[in-house]
């Protein structure tokens, strides 16, 4: 089945600072690959995604471009602030059989502070 | 359009008892999901549903029910508490197969 690496945490900023947060996966074919973000005392929710290689998916300031050579899909922001502390999880199908089922990595706590 | 709800938000049960958490989505979706989130293990499937009146197992499904009578509601049982199921349980769900989730707010569940 598919697997999916993700940075290990946390990550602590300062305000108006450059983030990357790596994530490497391994699967068959080209799946879609999914950014959620899960802000403090709530559920996950997608932050942004890319269905096919060299696709980049962006959504409030971040960004993240599917690399099939490098089988990568790190997330990146240019600038970021306190209110964008929250954990990261990269995700992608399960791979086996259409049970909707994603692959999560374990989440990456980003602190970011003033 | 509320999106996925859960119910309780929280809950605090004995070891021992029974409980059952409420899913309901209003997103007309086949595919729901019953996750459980604890501190340094990320997210683990429980059980999950590909549509009305099917359930499968997922990741760590010992200790659990679910059913899914009706398409909108996905209900996962304990029928004997123990202190290890202790955590926030997510629900999620999706319209296609290899699309996104969207997740409830969770409920925290706490076993003493």
């Amino acid at each position: 089945g598919n697997s999916v690496t993700q940075m290990e945490g946390p990550v602590t900023l300062s305000e108006e600072a450059f983030l990357t947060i790596n994530c490497t996966y391994t699967a068959t074919g080209y799946p879609s690959l999914f950014w959620y973000v899960q802000y403090p005392g709530e559920g996950l929710q997608l932050l942004l995604k890319a269905t096919k290689a060299d696709d980049k998916g962006s959504n409030k300031g971040f960004e993240a471009t599917y690399r099939k050579e490098t089988t990568s899909f790190h997330l990146e922001k240019g600038s970021v602030q306190v209110s964008d502390s929250a954990v990261y999880f990269c995700a992608l199908p399960h791979g086996s059989g259409n049970t909707g089922k994603l692959i999560f990595g374990q989440g990456t706590t980003l602190q970011v502070k003033p | 359009n509320a999106g996925v709800t859960q119910t309780p938000k929280f809950r605090v049960l004995k070891t021992g008892q029974s409980m059952t958490l409420l899913c309901a989505q209003d997103m007309n979706h086949e595919y729901m999901y019953w996750y459980r989130q604890d501190p340094g293990m990320g997210l683990r499937l429980i059980h999950y549903s590909v549509g009305e009146g099917t359930t499968a197992k997922g990741e760590v499904p010992d200790g659990y029910n679910v059913s899914r009578l009706k398409k909108q509601n996905f209900l996962l049982g304990l029928e004997s508490a123990a202190p290890s199921q202790t955590s926030v349980y997510f629900c999620a769900s999706s319209y296609l197969g290899e699309g996104e989730q969207y997740f409830g707010p969770g409920t925290r569940l706490t076993v003493t």
